[in-house]
């Protein structure tokens, strides 16, 4: 099946920087990437839907100037935490539009840590 | 109320127990519905897809009415190793909405 590699898998940095967060298709191309957050103990929230050489489409309540992301290749989607504050740390991941019954294809996650 | 809703947990359970898990969603127009399985700090799995009819994989089976937009998981003989947290996910117009979660703790 499709194969979506995420990285980095953690990353710990401190209040006020930027972290970029990627996601590779490696076996197909991906015209639309989705980007999850995930608080412990809740479900996955969307908070954006990107597709490849177009603008982003964000979820009420995401600040699009704060998650920045880029859709400029069939390969790679990034998503730029910018500015990061210790509520931003989370899990993200990232997964692909796909065939439904046969399951969606998931990024691995990344945990970010904001001190 | 939220789009996709689990039953709380957590559900701790003995090796060989049945355990079932409800799931309720709000939006009739819904057009997918699925299970997924998410191990403590990874992605979710797939676990398996729900229809009408009713299916079953093994020790799995999963139930859709649509009328009252219910879905059931139900998991025999429970092993070790579905502890995990079991997520209800529907599909609406190409977005995945995911339920809270349910996690299942089998001890043995």
């Amino acid at each position: 099946g499709a194969v979506v590699s995420q990285h980095p898998s953690r990353v710990i940095c401190k209040s006020g920087t930027s972290v970029k967060i990627e996601c590779r298709s490696l076996d197909f191309q991906a015209t639309t990437m989705f980007w999850y957050r995930q608080f412990p103990k809740q479900s996955l929230m969307l908070m954006a839907t990107s597709n490849e050489g177009s603008k982003a489409t964000y979820e009420q309540g995401v600040e699009k100037d704060k998650f920045l992301i880029n859709h400029a290749s069939l390969t790679l989607s990034t998503l730029t935490v910018t500015s990061a504050h210790p509520e931003d740390s989370s899990f993200y991941i990232c997964r692909t539009g796909g065939q439904p019954n046969y399951g969606y294809t998931f990024g691995s996650g990344t945990r970010l840590t904001v001190v | 109320r939220k789009e996709v809703e689990q039953d709380p947990g957590p559900f701790n359970v003995p090796e060989g127990a049945t355990v079932a898990f409800n799931c309720t969603y709000s939006n009739s127009a819904s057009q997918s519905f699925f299970w997924y399985r998410q191990d403590c700090r990874k992605e979710p799995k797939l676990l398996m897809s729900v229809y009408s009819s009713g299916n079953e994989d093994g020790r799995f089976t999963a139930q859709l009415n649509r009328a009252s937009q219910y879905i059931s998981l139900l998991i025999r003989d429970s092993k070790l190793s579905d502890s995990a947290t079991y997520l209800c996910v529907v599909a609406q117009g190409g977005k995945l909405i995911f339920g809270q979660g349910t996690e299942l703790s089998v001890k043995p």
